[in-house]
């Protein structure tokens, strides 16, 4: 399995308070990526990585901001957590571009009451 | 229309039977094809990547439909432990997109 743990594994967390979920990995791959999976959506790609301090938007952006200060770290934040986030999150790794296979993260479940 | 789609199910098989998942894909300038499966409550892992000749690993074999957009996975003499979600996944112009998945349950 890719070395790629994501800190904390469940969160519970009030609407308007500050999020940061945490994804690390041994691979020293360059793309990273964070994704939320809900019902009847599957997943949904919110931000990635091309390289360190290299970010860009994905599909459902909103209300969401990374960082990536080291190849091994990418840090996603809700900064002003809603209802409407609580979901799973992964993050995923793949060593080239965004098209080849992707490596994914056991998942961060976070509910925002 | 949705990038990815496919058949929710769920797909009830007995164990030791054939089935067989289909989806379409609305990118005709796609590149690259996969198959990951999803267990209940963990990541999605890796199946196997969709080459356009056709590929095989095991009982389980893919195969690619350039023309119509269509990818297939086939699982022959199913096991209890091939139960899970089958996500449908295509490469884009600038990213991966992932069908909502197929449900299958594999009945002893």
């Amino acid at each position: 399995d890719a070395g790629i743990t994501q800190s904390p594994r469940h969160k519970v967390t009030e609407t308007g308070t500050p999020v940061t979920l945490r994804c690390h990995q041994t691979e020293n791959h360059r793309y990273m990526y964070w994704y939320r999976q809900d019902p009847g959506h599957g997943l949904r790609l919110i931000h990635y990585s091309y390289g360190v301090k290299d970010t860009d938007k994905g599909e459902v952006s909103d209300g969401y901001s990374v960082s990536r200060s080291k190849t091994e770290d990418f840090l996603l934040t809700l900064e002003s957590a809603t209802s409407s986030q609580t979901s799973v999150y992964f993050c995923a790794i793949s060593e080239r571009d965004a098209r080849a296979t992707q490596y994914f993260g056991p998942g961060t479940r976070l509910l925002v009451l | 229309r949705k990038e990815v789609e496919q058949d929710p199910g769920p797909f009830n098989v007995p164990e030791g039977a054939t089935v067989a998942f289909n989806c379409t894909y609305s990118n005709s300038a796609s590149q690259s094809f996969f198959w990951y499966r999803q267990d209940c409550r963990k990541e999605p892992k890796l199946l196997m990547s969709v080459y356009s000749s056709g590929n095989e690993d095991g009982r389980f074999t893919a195969q690619l439909n350039r023309a119509s957009q269509y990818i297939s996975l086939l699982i022959r003499d199913s096991k209890l432990s091939d139960s899970a979600t089958y996500l449908c996944v295509v490469g884009g112009a600038q990213k991966l997109v992932f069908g909502q998945g197929t449900r299958l349950t594999i009945n002893p």
